[in-house]
């Protein structure tokens, strides 16, 4: 099956920096991509996401980046504070189905 | 709150028994997907329903089963349980039959844990 892959297990950031999350996807017809936020005993959490026709798109704090052509997304968080401490991972879709990846886990440092 | 509605939080039981998951979808969306959570793992799709019929399989194991009712909820049936099915269970909706632009949105999951 597809895969989606994260490149940093986890990251470790001081509260107030930007944090930058990324992920590699497997199949380039992929057309739809979400970021999610998973905190401990909670389900994901959507937090943005983008189609293929699009390279960078905004929200309240967070921007998620597209580039087609090395197959990557990233997420950018800006402002990074204590409740954005959590497991964030990547999901593509391609042909109709979701795939996930394992997530990184952010760690915010006060 | 994603509006997706998932019971029971807790589940423990002895292996070989058998439990339903159930799930309230948010209000409008048609589709239901089952994901299965464990230890360090992703989350491994197991099956999906739209407006009430099967649209997609995942790993899912023959011991399990699930269905979506005319009001749109839906249960997942796990028996003949094995130690290997503890897990976090999900549910997901979505207004679509998949992808094209709409996510999915989770519920905050069933803990099973079988011993």
């Amino acid at each position: 099956g597809e895969s989606v892959g994260l490149h940093l297990p986890t990251l470790s950031v001081q509260e107030g920096d930007n944090s930058i999350i990324n992920c590699a996807y497997s199949n380039s017809a992929s057309d739809y991509f979400i970021w999610y936020k998973q905190e401990s005993g909670k389900g994901p959490q959507f937090i943005i996401d983008i189609r293929s026709n699009m390279d960078k798109r905004q929200g309240q704090r967070v921007t998620v980046l597209l580039n087609k052509t090395v197959k990557h997304l990233s997420l950018q968080i800006a402002a990074t504070q204590p409740g954005d401490s959590a497991v964030y991972f990547c999901a593509e879709n391609f042909r109709h189905q979701f795939y996930f990846g394992t997530g990184t886990s952010l760690t915010v440092i006060p | 709150d994603s509006g997706v509605t998932q019971t029971p939080k807790h589940l423990i039981t002895a292996t070989g028994q058998r439990v339903t998951l159930r799930c309230s979808p948010r209000s409008g969306d048609l589709s239901v997907y089952w994901y299965q959570q464990s230890l360090d793992q992703g989350l491994q799709f197991l099956i999906q329903y739209y407006n009430g019929e099967e649209r997609a399989k995942g790993n899912i194991l023959e011991r399990f089963s699930a269905q979506q009712f005319p009001d749109l909820h839906s249960e997942l049936n796990l028996s003949s349980l094995e130690l290997g099915d503890s897990a976090l269970y999900f549910c997901a909706s979505s207004v679509a039959t998949g992808g094209g632009g709409s996510p999915l949105h989770f519920g905050n999951g069933t803990r099973l844990t079988v011993t």
